[in-house]
């Protein structure tokens, strides 16, 4: 199986950084992604690790190591409005499998 | 479109009825996804879409759950003798080609009563 784990909650306060990690058992796949889900909408993507390593994006990037099974999103300048879910992802042959999510509450 | 639709946003029916939800990918998107979310889940893989044909179908939980996509855009997924343990978000979501970053719809929210 993918099984896929990520912490259920998370609190940080504005300005600061935050490291949200994921974790998976499988056998192989095409690539993790992240996504951000705020209560009641849909996801929307953020990011997307194919080889090891760091990819950044603005105020987000993501950490992949195939060999340790992990990888992490991370938030620098947090705003208020980044509260929200955070989705890890992996995608095999074009099926995704998700984490069950962390919800993010930044403070101020 | 600008982005993907789902119609109806909402939608309730009794238990053992017939439902569809629609679903209109971004133009030019050959990738095609169904998934459905419960609360405080992730979205579960239901089906995918690769043009008209299903690439996928192993996340379809039993026989009364079918998908299609006959012209290889709108797609419609349909639920028959709903069931109370279907009621869920459901998601459509689309990509220029497979395993590339997926665009959701705001979903079909289905409650069945």
């Amino acid at each position: 199986g993918q099984n896929i784990d990520q912490p259920t909650e998370m609190t940080a306060t504005e300005g600061a950084i935050v490291q949200i990690n994921c974790t998976y058992q499988t056998s192989g796949f095409n690539g993790l992604f992240w996504y951000q889900q705020h209560a009641g909408e849909a996801p929307t993507f953020l990011s997307y690790n194919v080889l090891d390593g760091l990819e950044e994006k603005g105020r987000f990037s993501s950490f992949l190591s195939r060999s340790k099974g992990y990888s992490y999103l991370l938030l620098k300048e947090l705003q208020m409005k980044d509260s929200a879910s955070y989705l890890c992802a992996i995608t095999n042959a074009g099926k995704s499998t998700f984490g069950d999510g962390t919800t993010l509450t930044v403070k101020p | 479109g600008a982005g993907v639709s789902q119609t109806p946003s909402n939608k309730v029916t009794e238990k053992g009825k017939y439902v569809e939800l629609r679903c209109d990918p971004i133009s030019g998107h050959t990738a095609l996804y169904w998934y459905r979310q419960s609360l405080g889940q992730g979205p579960e893989f239901l089906i995918y879409f690769q043009g008209t044909g299903a690439a996928d179908d192993s996340g379809l939980p039993n026989d009364r759950f079918f998908a299609v996509r006959p012209e290889g855009s709108v797609s419609t997924l349909k639920i028959q003798r709903t069931e109370r343990g279907d009621s869920a978000v459901y998601l459509c979501a689309s990509s220029p080609i497979m395993n590339t970053e997926a665009f959701f719809g705001q979903g079909t929210r289905l409650t069945v009563v």
